[in-house]
């Protein structure tokens, strides 16, 4: 079955940090891939998506996201963290010739402290 | 406000209780969810609607009932419900093309509390 891995559970870092989150997953057809945001009390949101086209999204607030098709891996990165950043972000798969809806990884939870 | 809302948004009841949660969406997709989200685990699909049929159930109990009259409604019906059922239930919503699901967008939850 095709699965979403984010390796990192929790990460706490300091403001002005650069943040890398890590993603993979395990199919080797076409994927459309997706970050989403949960900030606490809130309802989860998209971040960014890579559907197709260059392999380097960017979304909102300062994200971007990299899609190394060699590396199964489609890993989040911010250079420069806020206190406003600390959320819980969730990788997705979406595998469109096995007509499946999103899978999620675990979620990784970003602690960002002054 | 992502066009889908949860009614209610907090919910507690007994285990010999019934309630249902409803969700409803404005964006003229097709595709709906539910999903369970509890403490330290993954996001859980539970169940799938396309088009108002069920395409996927997850190994739910059948305590947990779902019905989509429309392709703009989704509800979950609880009854004898365990404590370890407490969780945050999100439904979501996506468009359909192609045989393709797109991004979905989700509502803010309801967060369940079974005494």
């Amino acid at each position: 079955a095709q699965s979403v891995s984010q390796h990192n559970h929790h990460v706490i870092l300091s403001e002005a940090a650069s943040l890398e989150l890590g993603c993979n997953y395990s199919y080797g057809g076409t994927v459309n891939l997706f970050w989403y945001v949960q900030y606490p009390g809130q309802h989860l949101q998209l971040l960014l998506k890579y559907f197709s086209g260059d392999p380097l999204v960017k979304g909102i607030k300062g994200f971007e996201a990299e899609f190394i098709k060699s590396k199964f891996s489609f890993n989040l990165r911010k250079p420069s963290v806020q206190w406003s950043d600390t959320a819980e972000y969730f990788c997705a798969v979406n595998f469109p010739s096995g007509n499946t809806p999103l899978v999620f990884g675990k979620g990784t939870r970003l602690s960002v402290i002054a | 406000e992502t066009g889908v809302t949860q009614t209610p948004r907090h919910l507690v009841m007994g285990m010999t209780n019934k309630k249902s949660l409803k969700c409803e969406q404005h964006l003229g997709h097709n595709a709906m969810y539910w999903y369970k989200q509890s403490a330290k685990k993954p996001l859980e699909l539970m169940f799938v609607y396309n088009f108002k049929e069920q395409t996927e159930n997850n190994s739910v109990p059948s305590r947990f009932s779902p019905e989509c009259p429309n392709s703009s409604h989704l509800f979950l019906h609880l009854h004898t419900l365990q404590p370890e059922d407490s969780a945050l239930y999100l439904c979501a919503s996506s468009a359909i093309a192609e045989g393709t699901y797109n991004e979905q967008f989700f509502g803010p939850g309801t967060r369940l509390t079974v005494l």
